[in-house]
């Protein structure tokens, strides 16, 4: 199984709800990552999970809250989000982060729209 | 520091002709590995290639091919006898030393549009 599985495909919220993504692989991969891209650009690192531990977090606002439950699963806490939050998030995993060899593979993403 | 460049923002092309996406790089890191995804309109990122900086040997897949030449920092992709399902935003990145590993830097990006 070489799949990244992301829940929801959509999600419309409004600037005071809260939501989550999910994010999940049976890959055995130990690293696992957030991006966010905006239309017509690249994908931005968000956050790094390696070994279930945070790694790197890019200067993330604090509305956006990480975590990862397992080596399988990563979830995005989303919390007061602003409408320029509207993006396409990805999630991708990796073998592992000791080296930096590891192509990642990415899930489809969750286009998100705040309101 | 790490930098991707890929000059090409858009290329139209008709069915069956052959496309060359170019990606220059620029890094300190004598080691560090380059990749190519492709991004189609469904939205996630295919993995399409990784080439490590000792290896300078082109590669070929099917109607894919690779070209790297580290004189000129470059890593350039082909797509011979395009098709439509090509269509795609098809992004470089480079992953050297810098956070500590696999933190790829992607490049902007390149739109390639295959019409019949």
């Amino acid at each position: 199984d070489t799949e990244v599985t992301q829940t929801p495909k959509h999600l419309v919220m409004g600037m005071t709800n809260k939501k989550s993504l999910k994010c999940e692989q049976h890959m055995g991969h130990r690293a696992m990552y957030w991006y966010k891209q905006k239309a017509k650009k690249p994908p931005e690192l968000m956050f790094v999970y390696s070994y279930e531990k945070l790694s790197i977090n890019e200067s993330v606002p604090s509305r956006f809250s990480p975590e990862c439950p397992n080596s399988s699963l990563l979830n995005l806490h989303l919390h007061a989000l602003q409408p320029e939050d509207s993006a396409l998030y990805l999630c991708a995993s990796s073998h592992g982060t000791e080296s930096y060899y590891n192509e990642q593979f990415f899930g489809p993403g969750t286009r998100l729209t705040v309101l | 520091a790490q930098k991707v460049t890929q000059a090409q923002t858009e290329i139209s092309v008709v069915e069956k002709e052959d496309v060359t996406l170019d990606c220059v790089y620029e890094t300190r890191d004598t080691t560090y590995y380059l990749f190519w995804y492709k991004q189609p309109p469904s939205g996630e990122l295919v993995f399409l290639i990784r080439r490590n900086s000792f290896d300078e040997q082109n590669e070929i897949s099917g109607r894919y091919s690779w070209n790297f030449q580290k004189s000129t920092s470059s890593f350039n992709f082909t797509i011979t006898a395009s098709q439509v399902v090509d269509s795609a935003v098809y992004f470089c990145a480079l992953s050297d030393s810098t956070g500590g590993g696999n933190k790829l830097t992607f490049g902007t990006g390149t739109q390639l549009k295959v019409e019949l």
